[in-house]
């Protein structure tokens, strides 16, 4: 029953330094996404995936890029970390074609960028 | 441009009270809206969409084009009820992408 499992869940690094968020869902969902939550201004899309082998920019796309290895996974990358990317981020999945509009979140994971 | 917005940032009340989380969108296609929850150390899902015209918990939610609206209410609030919720709209598009708002924190006092 694990549904979407995002690693590591806290994080902390160094301006510069790069690193890799994991997330992989079990529902044989079609879509994926990544969003990031800051305070007082909810959730911002980051990078979505509509299907396996496809991707594409949501609204802060710039300084991420991501990869959906297959169609369980699909892994956000921050090449060179910078404070401001300091966040809570997201995965979700969703079984598109549906059009239920219901997105299945993993638990986050905490990024401090010192 | 797309933008979903909900004013009030905290609610507070006290247990039995109504409750009402406003949410207002801006959209030049077909919308399709939802409430999603957050409680504590649980997380974000969806409470209910507006095409079901369910109720959820106690909550409704009606979808009101000519204002531009989708508040949430609820005429008797539980302290279990105290969460984030977050008002969201949908896309068109093959998938389900979403635009939140930036959420409200929901108090219910005992």
């Amino acid at each position: 029953n694990a549904g979407v499992t995002q690693t590591p869940k806290f994080q902390v690094l160094k301006t510069g330094q790069s690193m890799t968020l994991q997330c992989a869902q079990d529902m044989n969902h079609n879509s994926m996404y990544w969003y990031r939550q800051d305070p007082g201004m909810g959730l911002r899309l980051i990078y979505y995936s509509a299907s396996e082998g496809t991707t594409d920019k949501g609204e802060v796309p710039n300084g991420y890029n991501v990869s959906r290895l297959n169609k369980r996974e699909f892994s956000l990358r921050l090449e060179s970390a910078a404070p401001s990317q300091t966040s809570v981020y997201f995965c979700a999945s969703s079984a598109s074609g549906g059009d239920t509009g219901e997105l299945f979140f993993g638990e986050g994971s905490r990024l401090t960028v010192l | 441009a797309q933008r979903v917005t909900q004013p009030e940032k905290l609610l507070s009340v006290f247990k039995g009270a109504p409750v009402e989380l406003k949410c207002n969108y801006s959209y030049s296609g077909s919308p399709e809206l939802f409430w999603y929850v957050q409680y504590s150390r649980q997380r974000l899902q969806l409470l209910l969409r507006h095409i079901s015209r369910e109720s959820i918990k106690g909550f409704t939610a009606d979808l009101n084009k000519g204002e531009t609206s989708f508040h949430l209410k609820k005429p008797f609030a539980q302290e279990e009820d105290s969460a984030m919720y977050y008002c969201a709209l949908k896309l068109q598009g093959g998938s389900e992408k979403l635009v939140f708002g930036k959420g409200m924190k929901l108090t219910v006092n005992p």
